[in-house]
């Protein structure tokens, strides 16, 4: 079964860059597109982006300047960099599968990451 | 952006009752939806896709119905289980836009 887990820091100052690790096994992400969402407190839920089983990204317009996905194949994991965060950064962070090139078949339990000083 | 209205946001009922949640888009979508649930502690679960098509695993007490900018989720006769949140999900086109939820609980 495809077990997708998130990792990383839970609080991260202002300014600074927020990077999480989504550790995937049972599947490889070589293939299907595997991606990153948030919920804000309140559960508005945000759609962040994504990276293919052949690398290429896709990103929200709100976010392109600050967001990078990237992946390492040989420990099947992907990660999520945000830069330059601020409070309304603060969310809960989940990785994700596509089970086609949009729709999100797998979620990862989340992270809680805070934003503050 | 497709803008999701979800609604309601809250809904109690009791076991053994149906119950329907509403979802709309501000533009047509095609049958491009899915309806999603999520309990604490647990991983999202897809239920149906393609606006009514059940997810392997899905139980036959859920169903979906619409198309273009109208979608419904309904639950019939509901198990404790199935209390949790709801919350639907456009993917005709990006970015994905999501529904606010709904919150089901125990009447």
């Amino acid at each position: 079964e495809v077990q997708l887990q998130e990792s990383g820091p839970g609080l991260v100052k202002p300014s600074q860059s927020l990077s999480l690790t989504c550790s995937v096994t049972g599947y490889s992400i070589t293939s299907n597109y595997w991606g990153w969402i948030r919920k804000f407190p309140g559960n508005k839920m945000e759609w962040m982006g994504y990276i293919s089983y052949s690398g290429s990204t896709s990103y929200n317009p709100s976010l392109k300047s600050r967001i990078s996905i990237t992946r390492d194949t040989s420990k099947n994991q992907f990660f999520l960099q945000l830069n330059s965060v601020t409070t309304e950064d603060t969310a809960t962070y989940y990785c994700a599968r596509y089970k086609s090139s949009s729709l999100v078949d797998y979620w990862g339990q989340g992270v809680m990451v805070t934003v503050s000083s | 952006d497709v803008q999701m209205t979800q609604s309601p946001s809250y809904l109690a009922a009791s076991p053994g009752e149906s119950v329907s949640i509403s979802c709309k888009a501000s533009k047509s979508i095609s049958n491009n939806l899915a309806w999603y649930q999520e309990k604490p502690g647990k991983a999202n679960k897809l239920l149906i896709h393609s606006g009514s098509t059940l997810q392997s695993g899905t139980p036959s007490r859920f169903s979906g119905s619409g198309s273009g900018t109208d979608f419904t989720l309904t639950i019939r006769s509901l198990e404790s289980e199935d209390f949790a949140v709801y919350y639907c999900q456009q993917y005709n086109e990006y970015p994905l836009t999501f529904g606010s939820g709904t919150k089901l609980e125990i009447k």
